[in-house]
């Protein structure tokens, strides 16, 4: 059982936008501002869409975006595409102890 | 452009010790940041194991810290992974990766993955 818990799956038409929750405690998301949120394809490697709850790397669209309320994160993904279904992880930094939290992904489908 | 590419046996037996390498090419580890294993699993999706910097700087996951060593090899531009006693559980898709910029910073650069399984 992961340490954030996220929705095993979510769904949206193309165009439309979609949410995905990341629910964890005070000690992790809610005590710090370092969370990320990775884009997974099946057999390849995690990708980093958004770091420090709410900016983006370098190449990666402006319809991911990242907010944060106590000790739950969000991703929405606005204007939907084909190409954005895949699992979708987030991460927080849970202090000198844990240090690392993961949560358990989020499989977006494309209708 | 930077790429991180692990490497090792892709069996191990029970009990034995998992070691695995991540070869850095196009940035030298020696010039900062922190250096990250992450494993994957079907059961228990994604676990970080630990980071480490140039100098040897260590921070590991407390449920595998007593199973764990992570090294760095500045000469060779690479940094390991040694797993101790191991079983099924520890059967997954290992990646390196680099912080973003500080140790509790997110995982900006991924290998490609290797997997591991442990069964005798």
């Amino acid at each position: 059982q992961s340490a954030l818990t996220q929705p095993r799956s979510v769904s949206g038409s193309p165009g439309q936008s979609v949410t995905i929750s990341c629910t964890g405690t005070s000690s992790d998301v809610g005590g710090y501002n370092y969370v990320s949120w990775y884009q997974q394809y099946p057999g390849k490697a995690p990708k980093l869409i958004i770091y420090d709850v709410n900016k983006w790397p370098s190449g990666v669209p402006a319809r991911f975006s990242g907010s944060k309320s106590g000790d739950t994160a969000s991703l929405t993904i606005s204007g939907l595409q084909a190409e954005d279904e895949a699992n979708y992880y987030c991460c927080s930094y849970a202090g000198a102890y844990t240090h690392v939290v993961f949560g358990g992904g989020t499989k977006v489908t494309v209708l | 452009q930077v790429q991180l590419q692990e490497s090792g046996p892709g069996l191990v037996k029970p009990s034995e010790t998992l070691s695995l390498t991540c070869a850095v090419s196009g940035y030298s580890i020696s010039s900062g940041y922190y250096w990250a294993w992450i494993r994957q699993t079907p059961g228990k999706g994604l676990e970080w194991i630990g980071s480490i910097d140039q100098s040897g700087d260590r921070y590991y996951n407390p449920f595998l810290k007593n199973r764990l060593t992570i090294s760095v090899d500045t000469s060779k531009n690479q940094f390991s992974l040694k797993l101790s006693s191991v079983t099924a559980a520890d059967t997954a898709v290992y990646y390196c990766a680099r912080h973003r910029e500080l140790v509790n910073d997110a995982f900006h650069m991924w290998g490609q993955g290797t997997l591991v399984n442990v069964s005798s």
